[in-house]
């Protein structure tokens, strides 16, 4: 069956770099139409996306995050990487990594992580 | 910055009908923004609902419909269950620009 789980520090400083993993099961990220998100909620607030990679490594990124942000994989380990540079406390949320089928005419998020908690503090 | 809104909060009597809109600061949406809609209960991740406007995960139960209502995304309830109770956020894929989540709509069952 189809599993995702994120991996990273439970605590970062701020100004740190945050370096989070997917690990992926049940499908492989070479496969045609298959790609990977990062979503973050911090707590009592609602969902942001912050990017997404696809199996052609065709990457997106939230515009308002694009500066600070870099997605990448590693097909053979099955994991997608996110970075998040100049970590601040407003960036304490639970990260989530979900899988994204895409094609001409379509694009959906259907399998999530069940997300990790990041905490930024001195 | 593109902006998605949802109602901030609903609520509907158990076995009725209510419906959810997405709404884009771009102007209206269609077919091409390719919707989807997740529920979110406490303390719990995200599950899917519905994709590219109008179609089920295979675990979507059949009360849950989606569509274009009026120049947004919709998703309707119909035969309300208590245990739908929960966060429901809409998604907009942008192409290029990315993708953006609305704020939510806290939906109670009363």
């Amino acid at each position: 069956q189809v599993t995702l789980k994120e991996s990273g520090p439970v605590l970062v400083k701020p100004t740190e770099t945050l370096t989070l993993t997917c690990t992926v099961s049940g499908f492989s990220l070479s496969n045609a139409r298959m790609g990977v998100s990062w979503i973050r909620q911090p707590p009592g607030k609602a969902l942001e996306w912050l990017a997404h990679i696809f199996s052609n490594d065709e990457k997106s990124y939230s515009t308002s995050l694009k500066s600070r942000l870099t997605i990448s994989k590693d097909t053979s380990k099955s994991q997608v990487v996110l970075t998040m540079t100049n970590m601040d406390p407003v960036d304490t949320a639970t990260y989530y990594c979900a899988r994204n089928l895409y094609d001409y005419g379509d694009y959906q998020v259907d399998y999530w992580g069940q997300g990790t908690l990041v905490t930024v503090s001195s | 910055q593109t902006v998605v809104t949802q109602e901030p909060s609903l609520t509907v009597s158990p076995g009725g009908t209510v419906t959810l809109t997405c709404a884009s600061s771009t102007g209206a949406v269609t077919s091409g923004y390719y919707p989807n809609w997740f529920q979110q209960k406490p303390g719990q991740a995200p599950r899917a609902l519905i994709y590219s406007t109008s179609n089920k995960h295979s675990w979507t139960p059949a009360r849950f419909s989606g569509s274009l209502l009026g120049g947004k995304a919709a998703l309707t309830l119909s035969g309300v269950q208590p245990e739908d109770e929960a966060e429901y956020y809409c998604l907009l894929y942008y192409g290029g620009a990315g993708v953006v989540f609305g704020g939510g709509t806290k939906l109670t069952v009363l």
